[in-house]
């Protein structure tokens, strides 16, 4: 079974549209991210979470918001959603005892909105 | 600001050695790590570098160079199945990852 996973893995939605991706792990991390991959761009962080009392903004956090409803789920929502956020998204996890933060990726979401 | 700039594409023979570049300008920085992604996959961690020196790995090797702000990828006996695409990544102050665009390799018989 995957470590890190992800629903749903496509998804077409239309303009104004509410949409949640969602997040979860059984690697027992305590730190969970988000991630958007756009051509040419990289990967851009939009929020992370150290716990689950614990959230922060990334690069990119207008117009998203997160939950990080236990330790192990960690969801990414589009309250109106918009065509320039049709990308690729990606959850990942770390753990905080490690030095280096190496990331867990999960298999990643393909979002299109029209 | 937080940045890392890398090629956008290199190609190489099978067998051959390729380096990647990466130059970094980023406040607070702990470390460089390198990541691999193959087309329609997930990012897969490499290597990660907090001092300056060469780490090795198998036929991956990265360096860094803080007082430069440089480091780089080295792949050795370069297979078909190396090719994809590597990514830079400056850990910063909280923990926080800040990838570069990503060079595309392509690895040719």
């Amino acid at each position: 079974d995957a470590d890190v996973t992800q629903t749903p893995r496509n998804r077409i939605t239309k303009t104004g549209k509410r949409i949640m991706l969602e997040c979860s792990q059984t690697k027992g991390h305590d730190r969970m991210y988000w991630y958007r991959q756009d051509p040419g761009l990289g990967l851009r962080l939009i929020y992370y979470s150290f716990d689950v009392k614990d959230i922060n903004k990334g690069e990119i956090s207008d117009g998203y918001s997160v939950s990080r409803q236990a330790q192990a789920k960690f969801s990414l929502s589009l309250e109106s959603a918009i065509p320039n956020q049709t990308a690729l998204y990606f959850c990942a996890t770390s753990d905080a005892g490690s030095s280096y933060n190496e990331q867990f990726f999960g298999p990643g979401t393909r979002l299109t909105v029209l | 600001g937080q940045s890392l700039e890398q090629p956008s594409e290199v190609t190489a023979v099978e067998g051959a050695i390729v380096q990647i570049n990466c130059t970094y300008q980023t406040s607070g920085f702990y470390g460089l790590s390198w990541y691999q992604q193959h087309d329609g996959g997930a990012p897969t961690f490499l290597s990660y570098n907090a001092l300056d020196g060469l780490e090795e790995t198998g036929r991956f090797s990265s360096f860094l160079s803080r007082s430069d702000s440089y480091g780089y990828l080295l792949l050795q006996e370069l297979q078909m199945k190396d090719s994809a695409s590597y990514f830079c990544a400056g850990n910063t102050g909280g923990f926080k990852t800040i990838f570069g665009a990503g060079t595309r390799l392509f690895v040719k018989a």
